[in-house]
């Protein structure tokens, strides 16, 4: 049973470009969301993806999207790149976060760095 | 607004003793979920333990056991017998249940890196 997978692993992008992350959930898994984790820090909620629509949203601006399949894989861009952008982007995958189903599960992340 | 505070940027253990890394949360929701998450240098973030707000009991997963003073909003990590494996970065996150019953988005602390002496 594969667990949350993630790719690129790193990336290197230079300041105004854009960049596409992906996600696949856990086998069984229909809800996927989106951490920041910026060196040193704790990671920080972007959104959260629920039946293809962005369900709850963190405190980022709109230059971060995002889109999930049916197939509930998921895709993080981000638009108009800024050096603040490097950071580890993590992707975790759930059961509909319910009450009793089971928490998140991280996937490996992926290492972006703006130059 | 909700927060998680670690207070303790770094601690160290010798192995096959004791730590307890400390966490406190502010929120004025009553139903939530606490967690401590384990990051190893491959950076995958590896859930340790869940404590339910509702539940008095203290949660304990092995090795790893919990101590959920909710009045003080407090949840500290204690580690026996620590092992080399279980150096890492250890964050403490909360989220809260939503009318409905599903879960919000985590919230972290900033983390504590354990180092565990040979």
């Amino acid at each position: 049973d594969a667990g949350v997978t993630q790719s690129p692993t790193h990336l290197i992008k230079t300041r105004g470009q854009q960049v596409t992350l992906r996600c696949s959930p856990k086998s069984g898994h229909d809800t996927v969301s989106w951490y920041q984790q910026a060196l040193g820090q704790g990671p920080q909620f972007i959104f959260q993806y629920y039946e293809e629509e962005e369900r709850q949203r963190g405190n980022f601006p709109d230059r971060f999207s995002g889109h999930q399949f049916p197939n509930y894989s998921s895709e993080l861009n981000v638009n108009a790149l800024l050096l603040g952008d490097s950071a580890l982007y993590l992707c975790a995958s759930s059961l509909e976060l319910r009450r009793d189903q089971e928490t998140q599960y991280f996937g490996p992340g992926t290492r972006l760095l703006v130059l | 607004a909700q927060t998680v505070t670690q207070s303790q940027p770094e601690m160290s253990v010798q192995e096959a003793e004791t730590v307890t890394l400390s966490c406190t949360y502010d929120t004025s929701e009553s139903d939530y979920y606490l967690f401590w998450y384990k990051q190893p240098p491959s950076r995958q973030m590896i859930l340790v333990i869940r404590q339910e707000a509702y539940k008095q009991q203290n949660a304990t997963e092995n090795r790893f056991s919990v101590n959920f003073q909710k009045a003080a909003k407090s949840f500290s990590l204690k580690i026996s017998d620590s092992q080399l494996g279980d150096a890492a970065m250890y964050f403490c996150a909360y989220t809260v249940i939503n009318y409905g019953g599903s879960q919000g988005n985590l919230i972290f602390g900033k983390g504590t890196k354990l180092s565990v002496k040979p």
